[in-house]
């Protein structure tokens, strides 16, 4: 009964490279959530997906930032050209249903160092 | 606006003492309450969560957790703390029939032999 998978654990990154943070949701599931923990601070939304659509992407940096959740595969975060600010936990969450009405299970996050 | 606060942001107790954990939310309307864990270099375990009916919660690893709609707080008790329970213990308000969660800033739990 495997949960939420994200790999890779840790990542390290200069500034102006690329990030790339995988998650596959628990079996059965196909909404996807990704939240920013920064150091100090709860999680903070950033998007939902589902398969193949992103349904609200409100809490995601407007530039460098975009997400994926395509029809065969995990769902991908993805950063361009990382900045230090951008060094945080990603946490990816999956749930059944969807849209507020179930609960989200969390996997065991990507710490993303931007040296 | 909504938002969650924890105010205690590290509490330490002995091995076996009771333990009660802190959390209000501003919400206009009854908001779904979660508790999270976590344990270091771990992801995020569901502890126990409230919808709606009884107030009173009963979660795994023996937390429970009480809803008081007049005070706005979801605090998370549990009567013995074993030395396992050492972590970072998340509150999160997910406002009904919406899926953006809203965390506390989080109460990390030292538990002394």
């Amino acid at each position: 009964n495997a949960g939420v998978m994200q790999n890779p654990r840790h990542l390290v990154r200069r500034r102006g490279q690329e990030a790339r943070l995988r998650c596959s949701p628990m079996k059965g599931h196909s909404h996807v959530y990704w939240y920013r923990q920064l150091p100090e601070e709860g999680l903070k939304f950033m998007v939902y997906l589902q398969k193949e659509n992103i349904i609200d992407e409100s809490g995601m940096p407007k530039e460098r930032f975009s997400a994926e959740f395509p029809k065969e595969g995990p769902s991908i975060l993805r950063i361009q050209q990382v900045v230090r600010g951008d060094s945080a936990a990603y946490f990816c969450a999956s749930s059944p249903e969807g849209l507020g009405l179930d609960t989200q299970y969390f996997g065991p996050g990507t710490r993303l160092t931007v040296l | 606006a909504q938002s969650v606060t924890q105010p205690d942001i590290h509490i330490t107790v002995s091995e076996g003492a009771s333990l009660e954990l802190r959390c209000n939310y501003s919400y206009g309307a009854t908001p779904y309450l979660f508790w999270y864990v976590q344990s270091p270099g771990q992801g995020l375990q569901l502890l126990l969560k409230y919808f709606s009916g009884d107030t009173l919660v009963q979660g795994i690893k023996g937390f429970e957790a009480e809803f008081k709609r007049s005070q706005s707080s979801f605090n998370l008790r549990k009567p013995s703390v074993h030395w396992s329970d050492a972590a970072e213990y998340f509150c999160a308000v997910g406002p009904s029939g919406t899926y953006k969660y809203i965390f506390g800033t989080g109460t990390r739990l030292k538990v002394l032999a």
